[in-house]
Formats: C-alpha cells, sequence, structure tokens
C-alpha cells in the first residue's frame, strides 16, 4: 500500500459524459502527479499541482482539467468523452519540492471505460 | 524533450535464470534520474530501483541491478535468480533533476512484458 489512494476504482460511462477522478496524496506530500496509461498512448504525464498550484502540464487535453484543493487531495475532470479516453489513469504524489531526489509513489489507479 | 525507449516489448525467462531488460534515452541534460517500475497484474506501479545520473556506481537492490552507461545513455535493468513474482510490466522512466518549470514529471518508456517460466 503506497499510502496514495484513488477513487473511484473503475468508472463505466457513455460518450460525451462528464466523470470527476479523485485522489488523496500520502499524508505530506504536497506534489500530486495525474498520469494516462493507455494501450496506444503508454504511460504519459498529464498534469502536476504543488501545495494548491498547478506546476507542470503534460500532454493534457483541453477536455481535461485538474485541481488540488486546501486539503491537498486532487481531482482529475475529464468531459465529453471519447472512446478514445478509455485508459487507467493513475496519481501519484511525493513530497515534492524543487530540487532533490524524491519518490512519487502511485496509486492504485482508476480504470475508466467509454462506451 | 527527453524520450525513453524499451526496444524488447517482451522478454521471457526460466525461474532461478538471469533475464536482463534494455532501456535507452535521450536527453541532453547532465543530470537526471533513471527509474525501472514493475508493474504486476494488480497493476500498481512499484518502483524497484533508481538510478542518479552523476554518480557513476551502478545502483543495486537485492536482485536487481542496473548497468547504466552515461555516455552511451543506455540503462538496463538485470534481474538475477528470477521467481514467479517476478512476472511484470517492467517501465524504464527518467526524470530530470533540473525542475524546469517546476516539473518533476517522469516520463516512460512503452515498457517490457516479463513472463517467467517454471
Amino acid at each position: 500500500d503506497s499510502g496514495v489512494t484513488q477513487t473511484p476504482k473503475h468508472l463505466i460511462t457513455a460518450t460525451g459524459q462528464r466523470v470527476t477522478l479523485r485522489c488523496s496524496p500520502r499524508s505530506g506530500d504536497l506534489s500530486v502527479y495525474w498520469y494516462q496509461q493507455s494501450l496506444d498512448q503508454g504511460l504519459q504525464f498529464l498534469i502536476q499541482y504543488y501545495n494548491g498550484e498547478e506546476r507542470a502540464k503534460g500532454n493534457i487535453l483541453e477536455r481535461f482539467s485538474a485541481q488540488q484543493f486546501p486539503d491537498l487531495h486532487s481531482e482529475l475532470n475529464l468531459s465529453s468523452l471519447e472512446l478514445g479516453d478509455s485508459a487507467l489513469y493513475f496519481c501519484a504524489s511525493s513530497v515534492g519540492g524543487t530540487s532533490g531526489y524524491y519518490e512519487q509513489y502511485f496509486g492504485p489507479g482508476t480504470r475508466l471505460t467509454v462506451t | 524533450a527527453q524520450t525513453v525507449t524499451q526496444s524488447q516489448p517482451e522478454m521471457s525467462v526460466q525461474e532461478a535464470e538471469t533475464v536482463t531488460l534494455s532501456c535507452t534515452y535521450d536527453t541532453s541534460e547532465s543530470d537526471y534520474y533513471l527509474f525501472w517500475y514493475k508493474q504486476p497484474p494488480s497493476r500498481q506501479m512499484i518502483l524497484v530501483i533508481r538510478q542518479e545520473a552523476y554518480k557513476q556506481q551502478n545502483a543495486t537492490e537485492n536482485r536487481f541491478s542496473v548497468n547504466f552507461q552515461k555516455a552511451a545513455k543506455s540503462f538496463s535493468l538485470k534481474i538475477s535468480d528470477s521467481q514467479l513474482g517476478d512476472a511484470a510490466m517492467y517501465f524504464c522512466a527518467y526524470r530530470s533533476a533540473i525542475t524546469q518549470g517546476g516539473s518533476e514529471k517522469l516520463v516512460f518508456g512503452k515498457g517490457t512484458k516479463l513472463t517467467v517460466n517454471p
């Protein structure tokens, strides 16, 4: 158990719908990262938040958005869903900062299926 | 942008034998971290081993060791005395040590599926 929790574990929804994925980081971790794992694209970085502020964006679609709340949990919102959005979405957390090494701990992932 | 390449989509090894998984990467940076992650059928991402680019000594964690060749931009994982529980997808990953723009994102390769035969 990494200490990172993600809900729900599985989500099945239809095209055009909107869903919200939730992540609670490990106690004390300030950074939250979202990654998408799909068959064709592999594991890709989507976005990072540090202590409530957006720190970096990766290959995140405009239909997707995220935020980190004052209690440090994060939500990833996916809208106008398409079949190609079906994937495993991971949240990871770390102490974060500007230098040095710190491990990213991964949650169990949310499996999203768009039908 | 950095890229990570794993040229072996699948590998197999006999139990108790040794196997080496390959990884190459491309970067213009001199300071970075490299990782091997294991993803078993449960889908959990588990950190196996990490290497700091400034360290010449290869990292070792029990039965897992790496061969880090900085000039060749190569980072292979050796698993000794393979066990059935080692069967999983293995991902090579890169992280810049210089947080340009503040990102500590991981860049992953496509993965290698390792099968361990009894």
